[in-house]
């Protein structure tokens, strides 16, 4: 079955980076778009970014522009989320998503990750 | 950037039917998306294409978009259904994914 891992959150410092990693599992990787969503302490969910199911096209949020950038590894699998410049208000739970796209264009998000938890925080 | 509107709060008695609304500027020309989640859960897909339903997702869960509005219907409520939910569309506009603020669904 489809199967979404993150890792690489915890408490970091204001200003410094972090990269958050999902492995992913049991469907193919290289044929479908993928997001993160992230979601703060007690508030809604928040998209973040997009990358196409070959790496070509990603799209972010506004207030993470030029400071969080979205890949992936089509051999091994895995997305990340590189987070620079972290803000307290970037403190969230960080889910992985694929995507459901038509005509090229993104969807919905049929299947998720049980998230990773980033805490900014001096 | 595009909005979604979402009530706070939904409460409803069990056996009853729950209508959660999702309002947005033209909404029905954009696929609509709805999710449930629960306390400490990751979101799951309960409606997407406005009406549409994964496999597993019972039929009590509906979808209807018409004008500037969205609704997501569960009929017989039951109290394994208390959650949050979410809409959720792709503003083409903008490249941008969009989800609702969430209503918060009791069940009495």
């Amino acid at each position: 079955q489809v199967q979404l891992v993150e890792s690489g959150g915890g408490v970091v410092q204001p200003g410094r980076s972090l990269r958050l990693s999902c492995a992913t599992s049991g469907f193919s990787f290289s044929s479908y778009a993928m997001h993160w969503v992230r979601q703060a302490p007690g508030k809604g969910l928040e998209w973040v970014a997009h990358i196409s199911y070959d790496g070509r096209s990603q799209f972010y949020e506004d207030s993470v522009k030029g400071r969080f950038t979205i890949s992936r590894d089509n051999f091994r699998n895995i997305l990340y989320l590189q987070i620079n410049s972290l803000r307290r208000e970037d403190t969230a739970i960080y889910y992985c998503a694929r995507v459901i796209t038509r005509d090229r264009v993104p969807a919905y998000f049929a299947s998720w990750g049980q998230g990773t938890l980033v805490t900014v925080s001096s | 950037s595009y909005v979604l509107t979402q009530p706070p709060s939904v409460s409803v008695a069990p056996g009853r039917t729950a209508s959660i609304t999702c309002g947005g500027n033209k909404i029905e020309t954009i696929g609509v998306h709805w999710y449930q989640q629960k306390p400490g859960q990751a979101p799951v897909l309960v409606v997407f294409d406005d009406s549409s339903r994964p496999s597993g997702i019972p039929e009590r869960f509906s979808g209807f978009t018409s004008a500037d509005t969205a609704t997501l219907t569960i009929s017989r409520v039951e109290a394994g259904d208390e959650a949050d939910y979410y809409c959720q569309v792709w503003h083409t506009s903008s490249d941008q994914g969009v989800f609702g603020g969430g209503t918060k669904l009791t069940v009495l």
